[in-house]
């Protein structure tokens, strides 16, 4: 299996509670990206690296925020939780622009339930 | 807006058959497409993608057909398996920049035995 982790798997939060989501990668992969995926929406970026400190917005950025200090890592905060956040979280890896098949990677995901 | 989309929720077949999962586009200027599967509880796959330079491109038991002219792709399976049990994701991959992939909602592939 290719070298791509997310912690946690589950989490049950508060709203109002500050909310970190980490995917770590073993695959030294220039790229990193951060999905949600909700019922009837298929998968929607939130945000993507390109590169150490280099971040850009997606699509539903909105009341999130992500950090890269490191190649391996890519953390995906949610400052105040709400209950729209509610959702399952992908993060993704990828060697290349466009990707391809060979190296790129999807994470098992992060379910995150804002009561 | 521009959209990825598939015609159909769920798609049930029976074991042995071909299965057809279709999929349709809106910006005539996307030109890089992928096929993704999602097995319950996991993140999606990359199963075969295709360039707009090709009507046609195979792998293993899986062919994609890309039709420009009504902005279409579809995704074939052949003798469809237990294990192609699966929601399955055509996403647009055109983007200029390294900003990721517009998926579309996906279709369910039930497998009868």
């Amino acid at each position: 299996d290719a070298g791509i982790t997310q912690s946690p798997r589950h989490k049950v939060t508060e709203t109002g509670t500050p909310v970190t989501l980490r995917c770590h990668q073993t695959e030294n992969h220039r790229y990193m990206y951060w999905y949600r995926q909700d019922p009837g929406h298929g998968l929607r970026l939130i945000h993507y690296s390109y590169g150490v400190k280099d971040t850009d917005k997606g699509e539903v950025s909105d009341g999130y925020s992500v950090s890269r200090s490191k190649t391996e890592d890519f953390l995906l905060t949610l400052e105040s939780a709400t209950s729209s956040q509610t959702s399952v979280y992908f993060c993704a890896i990828s060697d290349s622009w466009p990707p391809i098949q060979e190296t790129q990677y999807f994470g098992p995901g992060t379910r995150l339930l804002v009561l | 807006g521009e959209s990825v989309g598939l015609h159909l929720p769920t798609l049930s077949v029976q074991e042995g058959d071909n299965s057809i999962i279709n999929c349709a586009y809106s910006n005539s200027a996307s030109d890089y497409f992928i096929w993704y599967k999602q097995e319950s509880g996991k993140g999606p796959q990359f199963i075969i993608d295709i360039r707009s330079n090709m009507d046609k491109r195979q792998g293993q038991r899986v062919t994609v057909l890309l039709n420009k002219t009504v902005k279409h792709l579809s995704l074939q399976i052949a003798a469809t398996q237990p294990g192609d049990s699966a929601v399955y994701f055509c996403a647009d991959a055109s983007g200029g920049g390294a900003d990721g992939l517009t998926f579309g909602k996906g279709t369910h592939l039930i497998i009868q035995p």
